[in-house]
């Protein structure tokens, strides 16, 4: 498996609503990356894990709570979220780049997430 | 701090006709450099690293640190090309974020 998947594709929730976005790697990589995306926009960085442990939060909102409950799996808890969250979530991972592989980040599809 | 600038928000050019998407970065050290594309409803990918000087889909890129520059080129553009390219550049070695541009949107017209 040589992708990296997400789920839910669309998601709509109230802004007291808690949801949660899933993201999930087969590759063997050991970091993991949250993108957020508006619209026509390049995408900005939200937090990273390498080896399981959170090594940067590029200082967002505590609405937003990440998850790495192992080397595969990624998650993104939501709650009491504002429309201006509405965007398009990206979920990437990346091999260790001390081990000689560089730096490419591969990228999920994307869940897209609109906050009423 | 890194910084990457894509002067273009739009290229329009004719199929058959050359190509260049124009991306210069500001960062004091050695950083990786990249060029991403995002075709319409289809995942952000990668396109082209620096260290690899590969060329893919005929598009190549050439990085002048002189003029701080990582330009993506092609000789011939086809309508399949038309997408949204994102120039982008990590600044260190490691679990580093992505430090986009503001991307170009290449469209090629028959």
């Amino acid at each position: 498996d040589t992708e990296v998947t997400q789920t839910p594709k669309h998601l709509v929730m109230g802004m007291t609503n808690k949801k949660s976005l899933k993201c999930e790697q087969h590759m063997g990589h050991r970091a993991m990356y949250w993108y957020k995306q508006k619209a026509k926009k390049p995408p900005e960085l939200m937090f990273v894990y390498s080896y399981e442990k959170l090594s940067i939060n590029e200082s967002v909102p505590s609405r937003f709570s990440p998850e790495c409950p192992n080397s595969s799996l990624l998650n993104l808890h939501l709650h009491a979220l504002q429309p201006e969250d509405s965007a398009l979530y990206l979920c990437a991972s990346s091999q260790d780049p001390s081990e000689g592989a560089g730096n490419e980040q591969f990228f999920g599809p994307g869940t897209r997430l609109t906050v009423l | 701090a890194q910084r990457v600038t894509q002067p273009e928000k739009l290229l329009s050019v004719f199929k058959g006709a050359p190509v260049e998407l124009k991306c210069n970065y500001s960062y004091s050290g050695s950083p990786e450099l990249f060029w991403y594309v995002q075709y319409s409803r289809q995942r952000l990918q990668l396109l082209l690293r620096h260290i690899s000087r590969e060329s893919i889909k005929g598009f190549t890129a050439d990085l002048n640190k002189g003029e701080t520059s990582f330009h993506l080129k092609k000789p011939f553009a086809q309508e399949e090309d038309s997408a949204m390219y994102y120039c982008a550049l990590v600044p260190n070695t490691g679990f580093q974020k992505l430090v986009f541009g503001t991307g170009t949107r290449l469209l090629v017209s028959p």
